[in-house]
């Protein structure tokens, strides 16, 4: 069974504040990772694919790592604002579409 | 922007009804999928669809659930007999058969509730 961990659960930071969090996937049978940003009521939106090791991606102000050997990646954002606020997922998948979520970071800026 | 469009958004049922839950994947994509988020937990993948036919589907997509391309732009997700249990947020997504990495986009989701 394959087990996608995220944390931390929330987060409540002001805004300006720089922030980070973590998901932890199976590093056997890596075949990619994804991260999605998902506002209430609203499309989880696609923020980055990530397929290998040592890869970063930069999208504004988020920006995502990856360690495909010891199974984790950081979703970094500089600078939150009150925009930022949502639940961040992030999936993993093997070589089959499938993905696999994690419960998801739910980020609060405060203005 | 081209995006996936899921109707309706909400959607109340008695058990042992049968839904039929709707999505318009966007237009040149080739893969179709449904998920669901029970309240509280995480997003599970239900099946995927390629070329008229399941491709991948996993344990919870059983007798009960069918998937259907009815014409060339609607994707439907059939529950036969709805149970209490079936009670989630339904999200369809589409993807190109050609990505290498299996992107997904995902729908606004229909929120169905049996009673």
């Amino acid at each position: 069974i394959l087990n996608v961990e995220q944390s931390p659960q929330s987060l409540h930071v002001q805004e300006g504040d720089s922030t980070n969090f973590t998901c932890s996937f199976p590093s056997s049978n890596f075949y990619a990772l994804h991260w999605y940003r998902w506002e209430t009521a609203k499309s989880p939106e696609a923020l980055f694919v990530m397929t290998l090791n040592g890869d970063e991606k930069k999208k504004g102000r988020i920006s995502a790592t990856l360690n495909t050997k010891e199974g984790y990646s950081y979703l970094y954002i500089k600078g939150s604002q009150p925009e930022d606020s949502a639940t961040y997922l992030c999936a993993f998948n093997t070589g089959r579409r499938a993905l696999t979520f994690g419960s998801g970071t739910r980020l609060q800026v405060q203005p | 922007e081209p995006e996936v469009t899921q109707t309706p958004s909400h959607q109340v049922t008695q058990m042992g009804q049968e839904v039929i839950l709707r999505c318009v994947p966007i237009s040149n994509h080739l893969y179709f999928y449904w998920y669901r988020q029970i309240l509280g937990q995480k997003v599970e993948f239900l099946v995927s669809f390629y070329n008229n036919e399941i491709s991948e589907k996993s344990e919870i997509f059983d007798d009960q659930f069918s998937v259907e391309r009815p014409d060339g732009s609607n994707f439907t997700l059939k529950i036969r007999s709805t149970k209490l249990e079936d009670s989630a947020m339904y999200f369809c997504a589409s993807g190109w058969d050609s990505s290498v990495t299996y992107e997904q986009y995902f729908g606004p989701g229909t929120r169905l509730t049996v009673t």
